[in-house]
């Protein structure tokens, strides 16, 4: 049973950075990826992009490039999402999940219990 | 950049009625596309991966049918815990890019 968990609540001022990160245990990884998801208040949900540990590749959406960075420290199984110069609009839950150990489709089939980031001067 | 829209926006039924739940990709994704449902103050849960596979310990009555660029979700009978937001999500390119539909909140009548 694979298990993240997440750091806790931010709040942070316009222009600022934040850090989330995600412990993982149990379960394998193989060619799956831990990725960061983000939902705003009341609305969808958004990939910002994912890292596949085996192979140490990142990617990011293209809403984030420049802004965010997706790192792990496979020494202790931590991921860690740094988003920078935070704006009112990046309020939001952040998740961090497992996806691509079923099928093809990258799906996300383990979700972390979320962290709440608050931009907000 | 491959655009997955939901369709109803809203769906408002009753328990023991069959739910239909259309997803529509702007480009072909194969059977790349998994389905997932949100209840409120919860993280998402994976219902269905790879257009109709069902995930280990997920209900009979929810299935996924399509390929290429349409989609369903089926609840076949609602039961009251079915009532809630439903995601669906594909992937492209390698390493892999994910994009999330809408969404689809299925309400009581």
């Amino acid at each position: 049973q694979v298990h993240l968990v997440q750091s806790g609540a931010e709040v942070k001022k316009p222009g600022s950075s934040v850090t989330v990160s995600c412990r993982a245990s149990g379960g394998t990884f193989s060619t799956s990826a831990i990725c960061w998801v983000r939902q705003a208040p009341g609305l969808g949900l958004e990939w910002m992009g994912g890292i596949i540990p085996v192979f140490g590749t990142t990617n990011y959406a293209q809403n984030f490039q420049g802004r965010v960075t997706i790192t792990a420290d496979e020494s202790t199984g931590t991921f860690y999402l740094d988003l920078k110069s935070l704006r009112s609009e990046d309020t939001a839950v952040y998740y961090c999940v497992r996806a691509g150990e079923l099928g093809s489709a990258y799906s996300a089939d383990y979700w972390g219990q979320g962290t709440l980031v608050t931009v907000s001067s | 950049e491959v655009v997955l829209t939901q369709s109803p926006a809203t769906l408002s039924l009753s328990p023991g009625e069959r739910a239909t739940l259309s997803c529509r990709a702007s480009q072909s994704v194969s059977t790349f596309l998994g389905w997932y449902q949100q209840k409120p103050g919860q993280a998402p849960r994976l219902l269905i991966y790879d257009a109709s596979n069902r995930v280990s310990g997920i209900p009979a009555r929810f299935s996924g049918s399509g390929s290429g660029t349409d989609f369903t979700l089926t609840i076949s009978s609602l039961e009251p815990d079915d009532f809630a937001i439903y995601y669906c999500q594909q992937r492209t390119n390698w390493p892999p890019e994910l994009t999330f539909g809408g969404g689809t909140k299925v309400e009581f009548k």
